[in-house]
């Protein structure tokens, strides 16, 4: 079973609807939890951390399931801008190496 | 606002010679790392330094590979012959705390 599981898309959606990612880790010890977004041959870059209780940030809610070992990300009114690869990334127990989900690939069309 | 920078941001070179990749990371993180995104693939988890020592290293990390941090500033990753499955994006990230990492802009390395 892989580390970090994402279904990698792609996901074409119009330009204001709400889309949703999951993700799952096999590591009932990890710790710390996070998507990154990264456009086309560029870097990862940070897009939230994900807390148990859950976090909104502006359009994006982050959700956190530890008994299910499940992780979710919604994007609500999406932009042209958001078209990217998302990542699921999660951080393991006294471990400081991130382990990367092969992403979702999002692409917003107009 | 700090980033992490890379020098170069592309590099070529031929099977079995040594190349040096660079990375500034910012300036008050203590922990630094590297990864690398084979094209097409997903970014993977080479090494981490901490304290002037490797504190972590991945299988990939093989004899052929070496991290230093030469001065206050500067962190590199030397592979010693390279050959072809080493072309990839190469990642330099760092953070001040064990947890939100920032990734620099990456040097592609190409194997001939």
């Amino acid at each position: 079973r892989k580390e970090v599981e994402q279904d990698p898309g792609p996901f074409n959606v119009p330009e204001g609807a709400t889309v949703a990612f999951n993700c799952t880790y096999s590591n009932s010890a990890s710790q710390s939890f996070f998507w990154y977004r990264q456009d086309c041959r560029k870097e990862p870059k940070l897009l939230m951390s994900v807390y148990s209780s859950g976090n909104e940030d502006g359009r994006f809610t982050a959700q956190l399931n530890r008994a299910s070992q499940y992780i979710s990300l919604l994007i609500r009114d999406s932009k042209l801008s958001d078209s990217a690869t998302y990542l699921c990334v999660v951080n393991n127990f006294g471990n400081e190496k991130l382990t990367f989900g092969t992403g979702t690939r999002l692409t917003i069309i107009p | 606002e700090p980033e992490v920078t890379q020098t170069p941001s592309h590099q070529v070179t031929q099977m079995g010679q040594e190349v040096i990749l660079r990375c500034v990371p910012i300036s008050n993180h203590l922990y630094f790392y590297w990864y690398r995104q084979i094209l097409g693939q997903k970014v993977e988890f080479l090494v981490s330094f901490y304290n002037n020592e490797i504190s972590e290293k991945s299988e990939i990390f093989d004899d052929q590979f070496s991290v230093e941090r030469p001065d206050g500033s500067n962190f590199t990753l030397k592979i010693r012959s390279t050959k072809l499955e080493d072309s990839a994006m190469y990642f330099c990230a760092s953070n001040a705390r064990k947890n939100e990492q920032f990734f620099g802009p990456g040097t592609r390395l190409t194997v001939l």
